[in-house]
């Protein structure tokens, strides 16, 4: 894979349901990968940045995990409200003389239904 | 703590014209970076400041795109002259460094409009 990958592009849930999306990336020169939420016309929000294999970290009922090797992360949202309706990004960060830049997958729109 | 600001926050402008977006990183970040999303898909990079220096400028995507960053605080982004195809959203961010697993901060985006 050389790009970053994000599925499903779109989730509809109900209130009170758990949900996971994907994001695959470049394991090749693997340095980070963060995930973002975003709600439109506001600052994309900074929820994890993950570097080792099999690393886990959780801010609330959002969880995520990452492995290396194959180049995927998950991110799970437990008890779904609707105020976590937003994009979820992920974005891999590489080695080597770009190691600042982002590669960002096209996101994750959430909706949760009351 | 203040955040990353963008400003404007909308431009419209016509093709041809000149526009200049800026950015005020949050106090203490060497590392601002420009992205830029098109409509309809993902975010791409366009730069990286370190301080007043340009670490990476890969992404630009030609010669009407010029940015700055005087002195190492705020930085600006002029297209000149713009294209239709240079409407988007227009994303800065900063971070304390870049060489470790340093969490970017991204402002609000300045959404372009060229008619």
């Amino acid at each position: 894979i050389l790009n970053v990958e994000q599925s499903p592009q779109s989730l509809h849930v109900q209130e009170g349901d758990s949900t996971n999306f994907t994001c695959s990336f470049p394991s090749s020169n693997f340095y980070a990968l963060h995930w973002y939420r975003w709600e439109t016309a506001k600052s994309p929000e900074a929820l994890f940045v993950m570097t080792l294999n099999g690393d886990e970290k959780k801010k609330g009922r959002i969880s995520a995990t990452l492995n290396t090797k194959e180049g995927y992360s998950y991110l799970y949202i437990k008890g779904s409200q609707p105020e976590d309706s937003a994009t979820y990004l992920c974005a891999s960060k590489r080695g080597g003389t770009s190691y600042g830049k982002l590669t960002f997958g096209q996101g994750t729109i959430l909706t949760v239904h009351p | 703590e203040a955040g990353v600001t963008q400003f404007p926050s909308h431009s419209v402008i016509e093709k041809g014209q000149t526009v200049t977006l800026r950015c005020d990183p949050i106090s203490g970040h060497d590392n601002l970076y420009w992205y830029r999303r098109v409509m309809g898909k993902e975010i791409k990079f366009l730069l990286h400041f370190v301080k007043e220096s340009k670490q990476d400028e890969s992404g630009m995507p030609n010669n009407r795109f010029l940015a700055e960053r005087t002195g190492g605080t705020y930085s600006t982004l002029k297209v000149q002259p713009a294209e239709l195809e240079d409407s988007g959203v227009y994303f800065c961010a900063s971070s304390q460094d870049w060489t470790g697993p340093y969490e970017q901060y991204f402002g609000p985006g300045t959404r372009l409009t060229v008619t």
